[in-house]
């Protein structure tokens, strides 16, 4: 078992709808990173969490510690949202990555 | 303001031949810098990471090497390419680990035939 799950693996999403990603980890973190893969490869990172929630536009990220679960929220979603997007979290050494989720969103 | 450069941007070359991807980062000093690979098919994988000048820890061992020879240069190495070390190798760095983000480079895209 992946010490990082995400899901789903695939998501394909109309325009202007509400996107949900989600991020289970069974180990120790200290924090949590949302990173977006653009298909030419380039990474950003969108959020760094170790708790709460944190809002950057459309885009919301929500951390359970207890739970050890995050989501990634995107609002009126829109075909440029189009990318992976990979939730990674930092253990003691290193980090450990999910698989990642590909978005698709039609105009 | 902060940039990092990695270079070259795609690589071709053969089995058993040296390997040396280069990352420099502008604007800021004492990051802490990373060396990440995703295979083909495959997630993000942390090679290597360093705090300091000289101060290279492995997540995993392989047939790759990485040096810190001055405060803002991360360089990654093979003496001998493997098929297996195909993929797209991603600089990246931060300034406290755990506490401010992540910045990544735009890629080398490594394919060894």
């Amino acid at each position: 078992k992946n010490e990082v799950e995400q899901s789903p693996q695939n998501l394909t999403a109309q325009e202007g709808e509400f996107i949900t990603i989600n991020c289970s980890y069974s180990v120790g973190i200290s924090a949590l990173h949302w990173l977006q893969q653009h298909p030419g490869g380039g990474i950003v990172s969108l959020f760094m969490l170790s708790s709460g929630k944190k809002k950057h536009g459309r885009l919301i990220a929500t951390i359970n510690i207890q739970e050890k679960h995050s989501s990634l929220h995107i609002t009126a979603s829109h075909p440029r949202d189009s990318a992976v997007y990979i939730c990674a979290v930092l253990v003691e050494v290193g980090m450990r990555f999910g698989a990642g989720t590909r978005l698709t969103v039609k105009p | 303001s902060q940039t990092i450069h990695q270079w070259p941007a795609t690589l071709v070359q053969p089995v058993g031949s040296p390997l040396s991807l280069e990352c420099t980062v502008e604007g800021t000093s004492n990051p802490n810098l990373y060396w990440y690979r995703q295979a083909a098919g495959r997630g993000l994988q942390l090679l290597f990471y360093s705090v300091g000048i000289g101060q290279i820890s492995s997540e995993v061992p392989q047939n790759l090497s990485a040096s810190r020879p001055q405060d803002r240069q991360f360089i990654l190495s093979s003496k001998k390419l493997l098929l297996s070390d195909s993929g797209f190798y991603l600089c990246a760095w931060d300034r406290d680990r755990g506490s401010s983000p992540l910045h990544f480079g735009n890629g080398t895209r490594l394919t060894v035939t």
